[in-house]
């Protein structure tokens, strides 16, 4: 079993420009989270997805938005990057909310010029 | 909502002393308490969690305690090795509410 896959896992941006970002698990699970890791922030929560057919915001939504596709795979969109949403992004999954052990993929590492 | 605070930001400690890293959160309604471990460039993975109804929870050199009166949980290393240096991650969830982390403590394990 794979886990929590990503991809990419480095991407370079100009300003301005679009990107998608792929997380996919095999582990069944309900619910998926997208984080960002900026340095001495800790995981910022940006959107999530409770059950397949549902997504919500989180703490830092704008300039996001996202696609659950599937139960297996949770897409996170950049519709017009900024130098401020240079990161590292996280996927996460756990079976349901805030009672459970969260997994998380192995980040994607994006800088926007 | 939830506010989870976590102190102390950095740490230093000899190889084998204990460490101790405590969290505060402020929703009463939060039940789940994990710590993650963050290795340099390396995704979070859970290293020990806790529920509401249990007050402490020991695996090998690792514990987590929790005071719900006080509403804050520890955790503990002991004798420490090099292989600890990381960053640690508090968090604290409920029922259909999504966790919120604390901002990590850096761990470094001095030979």
């Amino acid at each position: 079993n794979a886990g929590v896959t990503q991809t990419p896992k480095f991407q370079v941006l100009k300003t301005g420009q679009s990107m998608t970002l792929q997380c996919a698990q095999d582990m069944n699970h309900n619910s998926m989270y997208w984080y960002r890791q900026d340095p001495g922030m800790g995981l910022r929560l940006i959107y999530y997805s409770a059950s397949e057919g549902t997504t919500d915001k989180g703490e830092v939504p704008n300039g996001y938005n996202v696609s659950r596709l599937n139960k297996r795979e949770f897409s996170l969109r950049l519709e017009s990057a900024a130098p401020s949403q240079t990161s590292v992004y996280f996927c996460a999954t756990n079976l349901a909310g805030g009672t459970d052990t969260q997994y998380f993929g192995p980040g994607t590492r994006l800088t926007v010029l | 909502g939830e506010n989870v605070e976590q102190h102390p930001s950095t740490l230093s400690v000899q190889e084998g002393d204990s460490a101790v890293i405590k969290c505060t959160y402020s929703d009463s309604a939060s039940n789940y308490f994990p710590w993650y471990k963050q290795e340099l460039g390396k995704r979070p993975q859970l290293i020990i969690d806790i529920r509401s109804n249990v007050g402490e929870k020991k695996d090998q050199r690792i514990a987590v305690t929790l005071n719900k009166t006080a509403k804050h949980f520890s955790l503990h290393i002991t004798e420490t090795q090099p292989e600890d240096s990381a960053v640690y991650f508090c968090a604290a969830g409920s029922y259909g509410q999504n966790f919120v982390f604390g901002p990590g403590t850096r761990l470094s394990v001095l030979p």
